[in-house]
């Protein structure tokens, strides 16, 4: 169960794009396409914002896209707003009904 | 409208117990597979246990195994956690989670967290 690589911190200029990379192992990420993203403001519960790698729930704007390639997952948040500085992570299923977490990445808007 | 609400958190010494309660309303605890999460400032999230399945089926975080157990009463609606032997690393705001329709581990629903301090 060893937690999942997530870069510190991120950031980008109103309306430019950042990715966020989430790497994980093969027994996890590489393992199984059920990767969810979440975003969480200062002070509140996370937030589903990606599910199953790239599908996002309803009402979670399509400037959120999620992606994977072998180990690795990534958000991309496009056209940036000032609403989007939050700290995001990723998770992976990683089997024998069990979860892991990314470290979080803190994401500023410049 | 599905809603969560955690308590039972507080400051406790080391090695003591604590019982976490977490009621659900707008769906059955006992038709959905729900999960505690915890996070701390140093670690972020982590997966803590879920319980599913009509024979209540648990599973634990290899930090928790063997010291927290997790539990639901159909009757008043809730999920517990017992949380046995705690250590200072254990220091958390732990929070109830409902799995998305598609589950393993997206978690749609999330309650608002309480927070458990073990400290001498």
């Amino acid at each position: 169960q060893s937690a999942l690589t997530q870069p510190l911190s991120a950031s980008g200029s109103p309306g430019q794009s950042v990715t966020i990379s989430c790497i994980g192992s093969s027994s996890d990420i590489g393992a199984y396409n059920f990767v969810s993203w979440y975003q969480q403001h200062p002070g509140k519960a996370p937030k589903l914002i990606i599910y199953g790698v790239s599908s996002r729930p309803s009402g979670v704007p399509d400037r959120f896209f999620g992606s994977k390639s072998a180990n690795t997952a990534s958000l991309t948040v496009s056209g940036l707003q000032a609403e989007d500085e939050a700290d995001y992570y990723c998770n992976s299923y990683a089997g024998s009904n069990t979860v892991v977490f990314g470290g979080g990445t803190k994401l500023t808007v410049l | 409208e599905v809603q969560l609400l955690e308590s039972g958190g507080g400051l406790v010494q080391p090695g003591g117990s604590l019982r976490l309660s977490c009621v659900a309303s707008g769906f059955p605890v006992y038709n959905s597979p729900m999960t505690w999460v915890r996070q701390t400032p140093g670690k972020g999230l982590e997966w803590v246990s879920l319980i599913y399945g009509g024979h209540d089926n648990t599973y634990y975080a290899d930090s928790v195994r063997g010291r927290f157990t997790i539990s639901r009463d159909t009757s008043t609606n809730t999920l517990y956690l017992e949380m046995n032997s705690l250590r200072a690393e254990d220091t958390a705001l732990y929070y109830c989670a409902k799995e998305h329709r598609t589950g393993y581990g997206s978690y749609e629903y999330w309650g608002q967290g309480t927070l458990v301090t073990v400290s001498s």
